[in-house]
């Protein structure tokens, strides 16, 4: 089964509105954390922001936040204000267990186009 | 400073060659990872090293060898390339803590095998 479901193959979204990537995950295990990545078109992966399954407010960093519903196992990503440089894919991740021993388990990323 | 640094980007081999990527960090992580990205920008781990040991080998042929000479390094080796290895290889490096860390990355390694 998947781990890590990203149902957005593609997703397109004016400059300057805002948007929403869906993640939803699957664990039994009490102790995890939720990643984003961002892999522009040059190839680099770039960290965007993480949360804890113990985390009880929703992370933010700038203009990214992550929409954690802990109940529905999802784990969304927003981000505010798009720019250009937002396109992008972008990779949901976690990890399970106590430490960071485990590697992560990505989805099949999202592919962002912000239009002029 | 490049934190997690891999090399070369690009390697254009062909069939039945061996061929190496290196990759090191400067972070002072403890555990250190491969993932391949196919052709469909999947990401899949292949292994992963915690201070020189091997912890995850994932269903990899093994013509594929990591090899760890310190916790800064970790460096893969392909025996007799086949068409079907051309990828998008990732090394990736992480803190050991008990609070889960993110792995970062180094800029990919585009392996093409003709």
């Amino acid at each position: 089964a998947q781990k890590i479901t990203q149902t957005q193959p593609g997703m397109f979204v004016q400059e300057k509105e805002a948007v929403t990537l869906d993640c939803t995950y699957d664990t039994s295990d009490p102790s995890y954390g939720l990643f984003w990545y961002k892999q522009p078109s040059s190839g680099e992966m770039i960290f965007l922001i993480y949360q804890g399954s113990y985390d009880q407010q929703n992370a933010t960093e700038g203009r990214y936040s992550l929409n954690f519903q802990k109940a529905r196992k999802s784990a969304n990503l927003v981000i505010s204000a798009s720019q250009l440089g937002d396109s992008a894919m972008y990779f949901c991740a976690m990890r399970e267990g106590p430490t960071g021993r485990r590697a992560l388990t990505f989805g099949s990323g999202t592919r962002l186009q912000v239009q002029p | 400073d490049t934190a997690v640094s891999q090399t070369p980007k690009y390697l254009v081999t062909q069939m039945g060659n061996d061929k190496s990527i290196k990759c090191e960090q400067n972070l002072g992580h403890d555990t250190m990872y491969w993932y391949k990205q196919d052709s469909k920008k999947f990401l899949k781990i292949m292994f992963s090293y915690n201070n020189k040991e091997l912890i995850i080998n994932e269903t990899v042929p093994n013509r594929f060898s990591p090899k760890s000479p310190d916790k800064a390094h970790l460096n893969l080796h392909i025996n007799s390339l086949e068409l079907g290895d051309s990828a998008v290889y990732f090394c990736a490096s992480s803190q050991d803590l008990g609070r889960l860390g993110k792995a970062f990355f180094g800029q990919g390694t585009r392996l093409t095998v003709v």
